[in-house]
C-alpha cells in the first residue's frame, strides 16, 4: 500500500536559521499521488499547510516551500528563516490521484529556539 | 464558521464499556472522514462518508467499531466493549467534496480506556 516516511521525529532549529524536514513516499496506485504538508500548532487542530498535485511543481505557504520530486519520490519541506511561532508538528501526507484517503507520515516536531 | 466540531474533547471509559464520539462537519461540506491517531500507528484512516452515504470503511476494525451519518450535520463513531488498545485520539475531518479537496480537521477526541 501507499506510505509516507519522515525520518526525523524532532528537529531543533535556532530562530532565523534555515529548515528542511525530509519526506519520502511510496505510492502503489496508478498515476502520481497528491502530496500535502499538514501542521498542528500547540493547542490547535491539524490544518493544511500546502499541497501539490502535479509532479514537478512547488507549493508554498507562510514562507514554507515543498517541491514534488517524482524521480526521488520526495516532498521535503523547507523554510529559509524560521520563527519561534513555527514551532509545531509537521506531517507529510499523500492521497492517490483523484482519491480521498490521506496517508500520513509519522510527523516531525519542530522546536525553534530563540 | 466554527470549523469541525468534535465532542467530547476527552472521554475516559472502563474496559468493556461503550464509547460514542460525535462530529459536526463544516456546514455545506459533503464529505466526512474519521481518522485515529496513536503513538504506535500514527494517523490512520478509518472511514469516509459522502453525502451521508458510507463510501469506504476499509480502515475500520472489523469488530466493535461502527460509524454512522444520520444527517448532514453530524456523524458518530461508536466503539462497543472498549479495550485499552482503543485508546487514541480520534479525528474527524470534512471537505467540500471528495477527491483531493482539502480536508478540514476537528480538534479530536482523546479516548482513554482504563
Amino acid at each position: 500500500g501507499d506510505s509516507v516516511t519522515q525520518t526525523e521525529g524532532q528537529v531543533t532549529v535556532s530562530e532565523s536559521k534555515s529548515l528542511i524536514i525530509n519526506c519520502t513516499y511510496s505510492a502503489t496506485s496508478i498515476g502520481y499521488p497528491n502530496l500535502f504538508w499538514y501542521v498542528r500548532y500547540p493547542g490547535e487542530g491539524l490544518q493544511l499547510l500546502l499541497k501539490v498535485i502535479t509532479a514537478g511543481q512547488k507549493g508554498s505557504s507562510r514562507g514554507f516551500e515543498a517541491t514534488y520530486n517524482k524521480e526521488a519520490t520526495s516532498f521535503h519541506l523547507q523554510k529559509a528563516s524560521v520563527q519561534e511561532s513555527d514551532s509545531a508538528v509537521y506531517y507529510c501526507a499523500l492521497s492517490p490521484t483523484g482519491g480521498y484517503k490521506v496517508v500520513f507520515g509519522s510527523g516531525t516536531r519542530l522546536l525553534v529556539s530563540p | 464558521n466554527a470549523g469541525v466540531i468534535q465532542t467530547p474533547r476527552h472521554k475516559v471509559t472502563g474496559k468493556g464499556q461503550e464509547a460514542t464520539l460525535w462530529c459536526e462537519p463544516i456546514s455545506g461540506h459533503s464529505a466526512v472522514f474519521w481518522y485515529r491517531q496513536t503513538i504506535v500507528q500514527g494517523l490512520e484512516f478509518l472511514t469516509y462518508f459522502r453525502n451521508q452515504a458510507p463510501i469506504d470503511d476499509s480502515g475500520m476494525p472489523k469488530e466493535r467499531f461502527s460509524a454512522q451519518m444520520p444527517n448532514q450535520s453530524h456523524s458518530t463513531l461508536k466503539i462497543q466493549s472498549t479495550q485499552p488498545q482503543d485508546s487514541a485520539v480520534y479525528l474527524c475531518a470534512s471537505s467540500l467534496e471528495g477527491g483531493y479537496a482539502e480536508q478540514f480537521f476537528g480538534p479530536g477526541t482523546r479516548l482513554t480506556v482504563l
